[in-house]
């Protein structure tokens, strides 16, 4: 499968514990965007990432959480002492370059859902 | 600010016939591109069709093709011969020039495809 990779598809996580999830782009892409859905909403930008930088993060929110994508391994979302509030799914989209978003050449994982007992 | 509104929070078709899913965007960048993603009861995102702002012609990608009126910032999927398995979440996005790499949608139309 050569798509964008999600794990875990599923994470139950009690109120104060952390959360990681993880997003291994498409080969050859090597720029990955994170997105929330809440229930019954659409996807809402949370932040941009190229290896080692993150480019804009204006979509997430200022306390606990934060993302990663390191030289090597997946990009990471991490959410720390989560709340009942960060139950959503998660879902991670590559591209090749920025640019790639004015050919239509962004494609998504099946996402993360996270769901906070 | 960018947005775009889908009006029709469900909608009905009977199999095999066509059915149109509204989108109506706003912005003021004249460089975007439109998408729409659907999204079955599984939950993944999968990419259906993308149109660019300067496209010449409407997209067409198998059974689904876009309606692109830019004069009236619409951009509108038409299935045609629907299937059962057609029966999920549809949702409209759009990137912009001023931040191209960043994704904006609707809130999603669920069609029900009926036998």
């Amino acid at each position: 499968n050569a798509g964008v990779m999600q794990n875990p598809r599923h994470l139950v996580r009690r109120r104060g514990q952390e959360a990681r999830l993880r997003c291994s782009p498409m080969k050859g892409h090597s720029h990955v965007y994170w997105y929330r859905q809440l229930p019954e909403e659409g996807l809402k930008f949370m932040v941009y990432l190229q290896k080692e930088n993150i480019i804009d993060e204006s979509g997430m929110p200022k306390e606990r959480f934060s993302a990663e994508f390191p030289k090597e391994g997946p990009s990471i979302l991490r959410i720390q002492q989560v709340v009942r509030g960060d139950s959503a799914a998660y879902f991670c989209a590559s591209s090749r370059r920025t640019g790639g978003l004015n050919t239509g050449e962004l494609f998504f994982g099946e996402g993360s859902r996270l769901t906070v007992l | 600010a960018q947005k775009i509104t889908q009006t029709q929070p469900g909608m009905f078709v009977q199999e095999k016939e066509a059915v149109t899913l509204d989108c109506t965007y706003d912005t003021s960048d004249p460089s975007y591109g439109l998408f729409w993603y659907k999204q079955p009861s599984s939950g993944e995102m999968i990419f259906l069709i993308y149109q660019g702002s300067y496209d010449q012609q409407n997209a067409t990608e198998g059974r689904y093709s876009l309606n692109f009126q830019k004069a009236r910032k619409s951009a509108n999927l038409v299935i045609s011969a629907s299937q059962l398995g057609d029966s999920a979440m549809y949702f409209c996005a759009m990137s912009s020039g001023g931040s191209n790499y960043k994704l904006t949608f609707g809130k999603g139309t669920l069609l029900t495809v009926n036998p």
